[in-house]
């Protein structure tokens, strides 16, 4: 099986800007959750679909939003960029949604914003 | 709130020594769920275990193990014998019940192995 894929790996954006970013889940796993990665703030949970719905949502500004299509690929998209949204941006997908299942994680990624 | 601290913030050993890596958690949920994941330097995370509240058993997965200790909030985790390809960022992380269900993760370990 195919494992997680994000497109693109990398992005240079200027503040002010939006970006979206796709992933890609394993084929067969329905939930999909997205999580920021930088230096200050460590892994922080973005948000969790499942179905097309959001399951949880963390502590992001709604600048932050994303969605999941009926073949359960899911975009998240950053609108007003600013600076510290420089980060990895990694998805991770499960067979369902919950705790009991372990999460598969893709390569990420990598937002600059200058 | 659900809370993972992972102490040590790097270590460095020398190819063939064993090293635990450290992990306290903090949660009020009955249920819970406790992960290790690995992030080599190509930044994919790497699941590496699953433990839940109620299966305390250690476990070992070849030259991995693992040791859950409910009474001290401890999810440790051993490499034996270490290689440079253990070189990595590892994670410890906390998924809770019914409205804790996001993961929540420590600061990681940066381990390096010296050859």
């Amino acid at each position: 099986k195919a494992g997680v894929t994000q497109t693109p790996r990398y992005l240079i954006k200027t503040r002010g800007q939006q970006v979206t970013l796709s992933c890609s889940p394993i084929s067969g796993h329905r939930s999909v959750s997205w999580y920021q990665q930088t230096p200050g703030q460590g892994l922080q949970f973005l948000f969790e679909y499942f179905s097309e719905t959001q399951r949880n949502k963390g502590n992001f500004p709604g600048r932050f939003s994303g969605r999941q299509f009926s073949n359960s690929r899911s975009e998240m998209n950053v609108s007003t960029l600013e600076l510290g949204d420089s980060a990895l941006y990694l998805c991770a997908s499960s067979p369902l949604a919950g705790p009991a299942y372990e999460q598969y994680f893709g390569p990420g990624t990598r937002l600059t914003v200058t | 709130a659900q809370k993972v601290t992972q102490a040590q913030t790097e270590i460095s050993v020398v190819e063939k020594e064993d090293v635990t890596l450290d992990c306290v958690y903090e949660t009020r949920d009955t249920t819970y769920y406790l992960f290790w994941y690995k992030q080599p330097p190509s930044g994919e995370l790497v699941f590496l275990i699953r433990r839940n509240s109620f299966d305390e058993q250690n476990e070992i997965s070849g030259r991995y193990s693992w040791n859950f200790q409910k009474s001290t909030s401890s999810f440790n985790f051993t490499i034996t014998a270490s290689q440079v390809v253990d070189s990595a960022v590892y994670f410890c992380a906390l998924s809770g019940d019914f409205g804790n269900e996001k993961l929540t993760f420590g600061t990681g370990t940066r381990l390096t192995i010296i050859p």
